[in-house]
């Protein structure tokens, strides 16, 4: 069964690093996303992006975040200089109908930043 | 806006037996998406079940049910002869163009 991944699945880095979170979604799938979830708090939306574009972003995705598509089947969540606050589990998520379809979440990466 | 609201926080439900998880949501869109997710203690997001807000029936999805209930906006998550493996966090969330999740539950199955 097809399923989204990411890399890494922990990473360690210190304040004020640049980061780049990697995905790949399920490969038929057009529309992806990225989810934060703060340790012991809800899942909470980043961003989506379709067509090489930004279709719609949360209050949270800020100038520090950035998303990009770089070639046929990675998406890529950049965050330019990482904040103790960024410490979470970020989600990437993709679907084929971006209203009435299941998004499928990827296992997760985990960003401890020091 | 869209809101979506889990009000228990903790639920505990005896092995083989039932258990509702509750949801409720606002939004003025006609058109949107109620799901379910779990969350093991591993951490990552399994998708259960999907109900359309034009969908006539509840879904059904094995032993997960969706309990729809468009005029008093609520879309509960029923969960029966629960197991040990069901233990979790219980996510709801609604799509209209993102996905807004509530603050979910935490579903113990006791033996």
């Amino acid at each position: 069964e097809p399923e989204v991944t990411q890399t890494p699945s922990h990473q360690v880095t210190q304040m004020g690093q640049e980061v780049i979170l990697r995905c790949v979604p399920i490969s038929n799938h057009l529309y992806f996303y990225w989810y934060r979830q703060i340790l012991g708090q809800k899942v909470e939306f980043l961003v989506s992006f379709y067509n090489n574009e930004i279709s719609e972003k949360s209050e949270i995705f800020d100038d520090q975040f950035s998303v990009e598509r770089p070639d046929g089947s990675n998406f890529t969540l950049k965050i330019r200089s990482t904040k103790l606050e960024d410490s979470a589990m970020y989600f990437c998520a993709s679907t084929d109908r971006p209203r009435t379809d299941t998004q499928y979440f990827g296992p997760g990466t985990r960003l401890t930043v020091l | 806006a869209q809101k979506i609201t889990q009000t228990q926080p903790g639920m505990f439900v005896q092995e083989k037996e039932a258990v509702t998880l509750d949801c409720t949501y606002d939004t003025s869109d006609p058109s949107y998406g109620l799901f379910w997710y779990k969350q093991p203690s591993s951490g990552e997001m399994i998708f259960l079940i999907y109900q359309g807000s034009y969908d006539q029936q509840n879904a059904t999805e094995g032993r997960y049910s969706l309990n729809f209930q468009k005029a008093r906006k609520s879309a509960n998550l029923v969960i029966s002869a629960s197991q040990l493996g069901d233990s979790a966090m219980y996510f709801c969330a609604m799509r209209h163009n993102d996905m807004r999740f509530g603050a979910g539950t935490r579903l113990t199955v006791k033996p």
